[in-house]
């Protein structure tokens, strides 16, 4: 198994510039999160999805689109990129104890 | 709301024992769990406590007063290898874990 597999690994991006960050997973894991992580800020939740066909928003949604068509497939889109989104984007899927994520490697994005 | 309060920052030496401690203001909580992220990696998933008390996994501990709002992580034998970042994270019963902003432990020789 792969585990969680995010693409791509690093992307710089000029000021109002679209993008998808792609995140799979092979586990067969219902519910699926993106983090954005600042050095200081911890881990913090822009969408999730509990399902195939779901999404909701977390605690940083602006600026950020997500979409789930496939149960192992989590997309998140940035439509006008911005330098505040400079951040490191982390994908995780659950296996059924919520408290036990599994993450991906994460996509390094500079907004210029 | 949530709210979870750790060190900025914790320095040992190798072969000592450190503590970590995470408070945290929360409603409906369920349980404290624990991840490790070394520089330019991924959190990795280190232990979960649902009760009161202490759980040990190898070198590695956490405890849990649910009364105090209050846990820590012990590392013991420290390696340099443990140098890293330390997060604690509640869950609430939703599958919307809360994260704090993690202590980064620095291991010297």
């Amino acid at each position: 198994n792969a585990g969680v597999t995010q693409t791509p690994k690093f992307r710089v991006l000029k000021t109002g510039q679209s993008m998808t960050l792609l995140c799979a997973q092979d586990m067969n894991h219902e519910y699926m999160y993106w983090y954005r992580q600042d050095p200081g800020m911890g881990l913090r939740l822009i969408h999730y999805s509990v399902g195939e066909g779901t999404t909701a928003k977390g605690e940083v949604p602006d600026g950020y689109n997500v979409s789930r068509l496939k149960k192992q497939n989590f997309l998140l889109g940035l439509e006008s990129a911005a330098p505040s989104q400079t951040s490191v984007y982390f994908c995780a899927s659950v296996r059924g104890k919520e408290y036990e994520q599994y993450f991906g490697p994460g996509t390094r994005l500079t907004v210029t | 709301g949530q709210s979870l309060e750790q060190p900025s920052e914790v320095t040992a030496v190798e072969g000592a024992i450190v503590q970590i401690n995470c408070t945290y203001q929360t409603s409906g909580f369920y349980g404290l769990s624990w991840y490790q992220q070394h520089d330019g990696g991924a959190p990795t998933f280190l232990s979960y406590n649902a009760l009161d008390g202490l759980e040990e996994t190898g070198r590695f501990s956490s405890f849990l007063s649910r009364s105090d709002s209050y846990g820590y992580l012990l590392l013991q034998e420290l390696q340099m290898k443990d140098s890293a970042s330390y997060f604690c994270a509640v869950s609430r019963g939703s599958y919307i874990p809360t994260f704090g902003r993690g202590t980064s432990l620095i291991v010297h020789p």
